[in-house]
């Protein structure tokens, strides 16, 4: 199981790009990085996945380094809206659902 | 587009007493099925996962299970509740076994 690590809190003003990194150092070769978004009394929401490089959607862009050890979740111009709990998670499910993992995430408060 | 419904959105249950969270997927077939529990200021606790009908596979020893009587149809059980029982619900599903998984909005469930 690739443990994460991931800031408890970020702060960031309306319009703002905001950068959320997450260190996997133990990575395994057949993993793959995914983010989810969580609003209270919601159940997360499924944002973006990625093996290597940069993936990018309609909602944010992933960044992963060639060795892999962390990833960085962008988001372009955020709203208030953006308001909500990030979750970055680590692994193969071909190796078992113990990777199914939600830490406790970062929560990001977007300031007007 | 796939919809997945959990019911009942809030629960107040006594000590002791039983339990019964439904889940259904629709507009798709053959989903795999998850159920999870988030307890307040924590991270997503996957509780039970499903490939098939009849075939459930359980994370975390507990009082709690999981039963699929149909394709599209998830059920978590409890024959007596304790008070650590208490949390947020949330069933998902996935096309496939994998981290791309799409939420329900949750079960808050308090035991008193």
């Amino acid at each position: 199981l690739a443990k994460t690590t991931q800031p408890i809190s970020m702060d960031s003003y309306e319009g703002q790009e905001v950068n959320i990194t997450c260190s996997h150092n133990n990575i395994a070769t057949n993993d793959y990085i995914t983010w989810y978004q969580q609003f209270p009394s919601q159940g997360p929401r499924f944002i973006i996945q990625g093996y290597k490089t940069k993936v990018t959607n309609e909602v944010a862009s992933l960044f992963i380094p060639a060795d892999r050890k962390s990833s960085t979740l962008s988001l372009p111009r955020v709203s208030l809206s953006d308001t909500a709990v990030y979750y970055c998670l680590v692994g193969d499910l071909g190796t078992g659902a113990n990777n199914l993992f939600f830490g406790t995430g970062t929560r990001l408060t977007v300031i007007p | 587009s796939q919809t997945i419904h959990q019911w009942p959105a809030t629960l107040v249950q006594p000590v002791g007493s039983p339990l019964s969270l439904e889940c259904t997927v629709e507009g798709t077939s053959n989903p795999n099925l998850y159920w999870y529990r988030q307890a307040a200021g924590r991270g997503l606790q996957l509780l039970f996962y499903s490939i098939g009908i009849d075939q459930i596979s359980s994370e975390v020893p507990q009082n709690l299970s999981a039963s699929r009587p149909q394709d599209r149809q998830f059920i978590l059980s409890s024959k007596k509740l304790l008070l650590s029982d208490s949390g947020f619900y949330l069933c998902a599903w996935s096309a496939d076994f994998s981290y791309e998984q799409y939420f329900g909005p949750g079960t808050r469930l308090t035991v008193t």
